[in-house]
């Protein structure tokens, strides 16, 4: 069964450019999770889906970040303009039930901006 | 509000050595569950473990084990004969009984294991 993947593993951008992060979740997981861990900082929640449903963005930072789910499959995280303070790992996490279950994170995507 | 405080942000051991990671915890809410994610230089996290509140039952898996106590808001990790397999960054993590998978997450602490 193959797990949770992220694309890319690595991006550099400049401010003000835009990026769009990719999670392919493992199949019949109907979770799909953001977190996100910045320079010396603690990984945080960013959002939740339920299928192509946000249950929960609460932990979305600003406007400029936009997540989608469409077709309750693969998501993508888009920030737009980037921000220096957006460097971090996004990491992408998915599970069957949402009920604490236990989460599958994928490898991160690592984005600096310059 | 949660927290989680890895006090410790980087071990240092000898092959073979036992050690011990530690994690506490703050939480308002009477139902939560505490686990430990592993994260090896691959850079994803592996699960490692789920406790709920109501389970202070101590965990022994093969060389790790896991001591949860309600009373010092604890629930500390630890490595019985340690590998350099096990060198990678550990984390401690919270979420609330109604919060879904919403985990709160410890600094992390960093284990290097040398030969």
């Amino acid at each position: 069964e193959a797990g949770v993947t992220q694309f890319p593993s690595h991006s550099v951008i400049e401010k003000g450019q835009t990026v769009t992060l990719r999670c392919d979740p493992i199949s019949g997981h109907d979770n799909l999770y953001w977190y996100r861990r910045v320079m010396g900082k603690e990984i945080k929640f960013l959002l939740h889906f339920v299928k192509e449903s946000k249950q929960d963005e609460s932990g979305m930072p600003n406007n400029r970040f936009l997540a989608e789910r469409t077709g309750g499959t693969y998501s993508t995280l888009k920030v737009q303009p980037a921000e220096l303070e957006d460097s971090g790992v996004y990491f992408c996490a998915s599970s069957r039930y949402s009920a604490t279950g236990e989460l599958f994170f994928g490898e991160g995507s690592r984005l600096t901006v310059l | 509000a949660q927290k989680v405080t890895q006090a410790q942000t980087e071990i240092s051991v000898v092959e073979k050595e036992d050690v011990t990671l530690d994690c506490v915890y703050e939480t308002r809410d009477t139902t939560y569950y505490l686990f430990w994610y592993k994260q090896p230089p691959s850079g994803e996290l592996v699960f490692l473990i789920r406790r709920n509140s109501f389970d202070e039952q101590n965990e022994i898996s093969g060389r790790y084990s896991w001591n949860f106590q309600k009373s010092t808001s604890s629930f500390n990790f630890t490595i019985t004969a340690s590998q350099v397999v096990d060198s990678a960054v550990y984390f401690c993590a919270l979420s609330g009984g109604n919060a879904g998978n919403m985990l709160t997450f410890g600094g992390g602490t960093r284990l290097m294991v040398k030969p």
